[in-house]
């Protein structure tokens, strides 16, 4: 079956610093990756995606880079904020019916001014 | 203002003790779905709905029902609570249950079970 593996957390960080988080998968066929973000209290938010292999998906400063031949997905940011400070979950769904996302485990990440 | 809405936020319950929690979505979405998150395992789904009359199991069914009698309204049923159900739980929806549709989720249901 389809499996995800992030780091674990919790990632504590100085404001500015540089943030990676790993993720790897194991999926049949080619799945689509997301990374999703969730707020202290609130649900989840999609933060970007990628559907193919060497795409990159960005948004708020964050990248990713759907690696195929590594089966990972690394989330990336240059410079983080203290309003960065969130739960990252990292997925992948393989188009299966159901639009089934499969999640990994989350990493914390701490942004201290 | 586009969302999911879950209701309750909170809940404690004793062992066999039927409940339910609701979600709503205002956004006409066809797609519904529910999601409980453990720590260390991420979130992995209960239910989905492809449209109104049509449910299906995801992958952790047993012990929970549902049902889509109107678009908007999602309920997750829990017939006979047990402690092993004590999560964190999400409902989530889109346009379409295909990966081209991003997933809307709401803010969370946290039950206790004891």
């Amino acid at each position: 079956g389809n499996s995800v593996t992030q780091m674990e957390g919790p990632v504590t960080l100085s404001e500015e610093a540089f943030l990676t988080i790993n993720c790897t998968y194991t999926a049949t066929g080619y799945p689509s990756l997301f990374w999703y973000v969730q707020y202290p209290g609130e649900g989840l938010q999609l933060l970007l995606k990628a559907t193919k292999a060497d795409d990159k998906g960005s948004n708020k400063g964050f990248e990713a880079t759907y690696r195929k031949e590594t089966t990972s997905f690394h989330l990336e940011k240059g410079s983080v904020q203290v309003s960065d400070s969130a739960v990252y979950f990292c997925a992948l769904s393989d188009g299966a019916a159901g639009n089934k996302l499969t999640f990994g485990g989350g990493t914390r990440v701490l942004v201290k001014p | 203002e586009a969302q999911v809405t879950q209701n309750p936020r909170y809940l404690i319950t004793v062992t066999g003790k039927k409940l339910t929690v609701t979600c709503s979505q205002n956004m006409n979405h066809e797609y519904m779905s529910w999601y409980r998150q453990d720590p260390g395992l991420g979130l992995r789904q209960i239910y989905y709905s492809m449209n109104v009359e049509v449910t299906d199991k995801g992958d952790v069914p047993e012990g929970y029902k549902v049902s889509r009698k109107e678009k908007r309204n999602f309920p997750l049923i829990l017939e006979s609570p047990s402690p092993n159900q004590t999560s964190l739980y999400f409902c989530a929806s889109s346009w379409e249950g295909t990966d081209n549709s991003p997933l809307h989720f709401g803010n969370g249901t946290r039950l206790t079970v004891t």
